[in-house]
């Protein structure tokens, strides 16, 4: 029964560096989602997969954000050439379903530091 | 895309007293709303939702009021306890249908003993 899980907890990278984030979604999760969510505000959307495809990455911020879940099930978001104002925390929720009502299941976050 | 505004972005009560948090939004489409709490450190969860046939839910000291009309609507917390105390999210899928979904900005609730 376990829950989201998310690797490492903690990332700190200077700048400049590449960054792989892990995401392991509640087995048989359909839906995957990464969020970003700075120090004090909501979480922002980054990218949607429905199982292996990626239907929506309108909110990565640039080129330098790419996101992928080859098999549909494990996810990784990585950061290229990561800047100072990539620190945040990286949140990655799975959905049973694909439907607008299917509640989302959060991982801990990776909290990454640009230095 | 999805317009969500949350108020207030922090609430002081005393324990036992209500507490009240309020969204609005701009897809009046939009038929799902959930409500989100994370305590400092900890993955937000949700922790009632609503959708739009219903104008309120109630879950023990939650529940969750709709107004399709104003497109807004509240989260009510009774009788606080401090483990009340978090931050507290609003959020709106995407009436496109999947649940792509915008947060609000946070209430952070702090509940006195």
């Amino acid at each position: 029964g376990a829950g989201v899980s998310q690797s490492p907890r903690y990332k700190v990278a200077k700048r400049g560096q590449d960054v792989a984030l892990r995401c392991d979604p509640i087995s048989g999760h359909v839906s995957l989602f990464w969020y970003q969510q700075a120090l004090g505000q909501g979480p922002e959307f980054l990218t949607y997969f429905q199982n292996e495809a990626q239907l929506d990455k309108s909110g990565l911020p640039s080129d330098r954000f790419f996101a992928e879940r080859p098999e549909g099930s494990v996810s990784t978001l990585k950061i290229q050439r990561t800047q100072q104002e990539d620190s945040a925390v990286y949140l990655c929720a799975s959905s049973q379903g694909s439907s607008y009502n299917s509640p989302l299941h959060f991982g801990n976050g990776t909290r990454l530091t640009v230095t | 895309g999805e317009n969500v505004e949350q108020h207030p972005s922090t609430l002081s009560v005393q324990e036992g007293d209500s507490a009240v948090i309020k969204c609005t939004y701009s897809d009046s489409a939009s038929n799902y709303f959930p409500w989100y709490k994370q305590e400092l450190g900890k993955r937000p969860q949700l922790i009632i939702d609503i959708r739009s046939n219903v104008g309120e839910k109630k879950d023990q000291r939650i529940a969750v009021t709709l107004n399709k009309t104003a497109k807004h609507f509240s989260l009510h917390i009774t009788e606080t306890q401090p483990e009340d105390s978090a931050v507290y999210f609003c959020a709106v899928p995407y009436s496109g249908g999947y649940q792509k979904v915008t947060f609000g900005i946070g209430t952070k609730l702090q509940v006195i003993p």
